[in-house]
């Protein structure tokens, strides 16, 4: 079936660094793929999206490319923030309607 | 934008009693709310869809009734964990979908999510 698989976690990084989180998935077709955020206390909130393949989401300085060849939806951020601390959530809508696949998450810890 | 509320956000209850928590859609109607949990350090996985006006729909290996889901209105859904034990605490989220739009991800929105312990 359908699945994600992310990074574990937790990243730790400083403040202005570069960031990368992988994101690959098994999925049958080319469902639009997402990337969701979940800041401290607060509930889930869709950071970006990409609905076919080469398509880039972008959102708050976040990027995401969705990679056809190498099933992929790899989150970056050129220079992170400590309000960047969350837990990110790579996911994919499954071939039932509104039902979303979730990767594990990956807590990211930005130091000032 | 489109907000949903779960309530309690915390909540500690003893082994055997029951909890409910609450998934309101604030500005919108949710004809479809959905449960999912939380293990530490697993993904958020999927426990029913929630239907207004009709009965829930349960992921495999969900006991429906030990987890029982009412969505008597179009803004709110509950979920009553019964009998609670140990091994269901967890975090608890719930997600609607506003019923103006259509397609997944971007019209599904999360509530803040409620964290069970059962001691």
């Amino acid at each position: 079936g359908d699945s994600v698989t992310q990074m574990e976690g937790p990243v730790t990084l400083s403040e202005e660094a570069f960031l990368t989180i992988n994101c690959t998935y098994t999925a049958t077709g080319y469902p639009s793929l997402f990337w969701y955020v979940q800041y401290p206390g607060e509930g889930l909130q869709l950071l970006l999206k990409a609905t076919k393949a080469d398509d880039k989401g972008s959102n708050k300085g976040f990027e995401a490319t969705y990679r056809k060849e190498t099933t992929s939806f790899h989150l970056e951020k050129g220079s992170v923030q400590v309000s960047d601390s969350a837990v990110y959530f790579c996911a994919l809508p499954s071939n039932r309607d509104d039902k979303i696949i979730f990767g594990k998450g990956t807590r990211l810890h930005i130091l000032p | 934008g489109a907000v949903v509320s779960q309530h309690p956000s915390r909540v500690i209850c003893k082994s055997g009693t029951s909890v409910k928590i609450e998934c309101r859609s604030l500005d919108f109607q949710a004809t479809t709310m959905f449960w999912y949990r939380q293990f530490p350090k697993q993904s958020l996985m999927l426990m029913a869809t929630s239907n207004e006006g009709s009965k829930a729909t349960y992921e495999q290996g969900v006991e429906k009734d030990k987890f029982l889901i009412n969505h008597a209105s179009l803004t709110l859904s509950t979920l009553t964990v019964t009998s609670a034990h140990p091994e269901d605490s967890s975090f608890y989220i719930c997600s609607a979908r506003d019923r103006r739009n259509t397609g997944a991800g971007n019209t599904i929105y999360f509530g803040e999510g409620s964290w069970l312990t059962v001691v």
